[in-house]
This record gives structure tokens, C-alpha cells and sequence, in this order.
């Protein structure tokens, strides 16, 4: 069964920095491309960043471009999301996510974590 | 960035009924549009990918078809299960964009 768990979400105070991770099981983690996705409180779906199956390129949004890293430890099964210089507007659950088909970058995501709330407030 | 603008925003039906949701792109995206349901504290779900291609084990009473800057997700007999929210994304090219989402309530 493939299974995506966030964690490190939780309260930060703007200029703050969080690493957000991603544990995967049930699949060929190596095999796929993974993104987050964050969704402000009573808002919409917001694409955030991702990564390639080895590591080697990344993309992120905009917003949170010099500010969020995107990482991968293929060896552990992990995803992650640094943040750094946090600020009130990213207060979001971040999912992240898993592409539809392995090695394939576009394509949607088939498979979605439960979510990590990340609070930035003073 | 590509602009993905759904309508309505929300709307009321009830069980039995025929709805069907919008999706228009800023530009042409080919066929590169999912649609996804989510409900109050969970995970998007994916119902459709490539336009019109209904994702594994979602039931068949989903339907979805455009091209181009216009798409549509049809939901042909509305269970009580399908009340939530409906987004569309575009996957053609980045960063990737979600519609404002269509809010199902019940009638």
C-alpha cells in the first residue's frame, strides 16, 4: 500500500525555518518525481515545488523561490521541504505528493500525505 | 503562469442529479488537466487525468472532457459521497495551477 507521512510541521515565528519530511513506503520511491502542495486555511490548492526521481533538478513556485529548498534522501525513502525566512502568508497544510507514473514529470498526482499544518506567527 | 478559472465557485444540488463543473486556462494546455475532490480535512483525491482519463478505482459516473482552454467534469448521477469540493490543475507547464475549486452542497 503506498503511504505518504508529513511531519515538522507547527508554529514558527515569521523569519523563522522549518524542515518538512516526507516518508514513503509502498512504492519504488527512487522511481518517482514528488512535489509539494500547500493549502492556506479555508483556501485553495497551491503547487509549491518539486523534485526530479534523482534528486538532480527542482522547480519551486515563485512565492517561495530563495527561501524553500526541496530535497530528497532516496536511500531513506524521504522527501523534504526546508523553509527558511518564513512569513505569515505561508501558513498552509503542506501535502506533498506523488506523480501518476514513475519517471514521468507531467503527469498529476496520484497519491497525497495527510497533510503537515505550518502556523507562522508571533 | 497559466491562470485555471473554475465556475461556478459553488452551487447546490441533490442526489440524483446531473452537474457539471468548468474549467477554462489562460492559454491552450493541450490535454494536461486533472480534476481532484477534496473533503473537509482530507487529501485531494484524483478522479481524472489527461482531460478525460478516469483514474483507477474511481466510479464511472465521473466523466471528463475539453481540450485545449476548456474542460469540463461531469458528475452524471450525484451520490451523497460526491458532496465536496472539485479542483482542476493544469500539468502543462510550471508552476503547475489549481483552479479556485467548485464547492458541491447539498440541496
Amino acid at each position: 500500500e503506498v503511504q505518504l507521512v508529513e511531519s515538522g510541521g507547527g508554529l514558527v515565528q515569521p523569519g523563522g525555518s522549518l524542515r518538512l519530511s516526507c516518508a514513503a513506503s509502498g512504492f519504488t520511491f527512487s522511481s518517482y518525481w514528488m512535489h509539494w502542495v500547500r493549502q492556506a486555511p479555508g483556501k485553495g490548492l497551491v503547487w509549491v515545488s518539486r523534485i526530479n526521481s534523482d534528486g538532480s533538478s527542482t522547480s519551486y513556485a515563485d512565492s517561495v523561490k530563495g527561501r524553500f529548498t526541496i530535497s530528497r534522501d532516496n536511500a531513506k525513502n524521504t522527501l523534504h521541504l526546508q523553509m527558511n525566512s518564513l512569513r505569515a502568508e505561508d501558513t498552509a497544510v503542506y501535502y506533498c505528493a506523488r506523480v501518476l507514473i514513475p519517471s514521468s514529470n507531467s503527469v498529476p498526482f496520484d497519491y497525497w500525505g495527510q497533510g503537515t499544518l505550518v502556523t507562522v506567527s508571533s | 503562469a497559466i491562470r485555471m478559472t473554475q465556475s461556478p465557485s459553488s452551487f447546490s444540488a441533490s442526489t440524483g442529479d446531473r452537474v457539471t463543473i468548468t474549467c477554462r486556462a489562460s492559454q491552450g494546455i493541450s490535454s494536461y488537466l486533472a480534476w481532484y475532490q477534496q473533503k473537509p480535512g482530507k487529501a485531494p483525491k484524483l478522479l481524472i487525468y489527461a482531460a478525460s482519463k478516469l483514474q483507477s478505482g474511481v466510479p464511472s459516473r465521473f466523466s471528463g472532457s475539453g481540450s485545449g482552454t476548456d474542460f469540463t467534469l461531469t458528475i452524471s448521477c450525484l451520490q451523497s459521497e460526491d458532496f465536496a469540493t472539485y479542483y482542476c490543475q493544469q500539468y502543462y507547464s510550471y508552476p503547475w495551477t489549481f483552479g479556485q475549486g467548485t464547492k458541491v452542497e447539498i440541496k
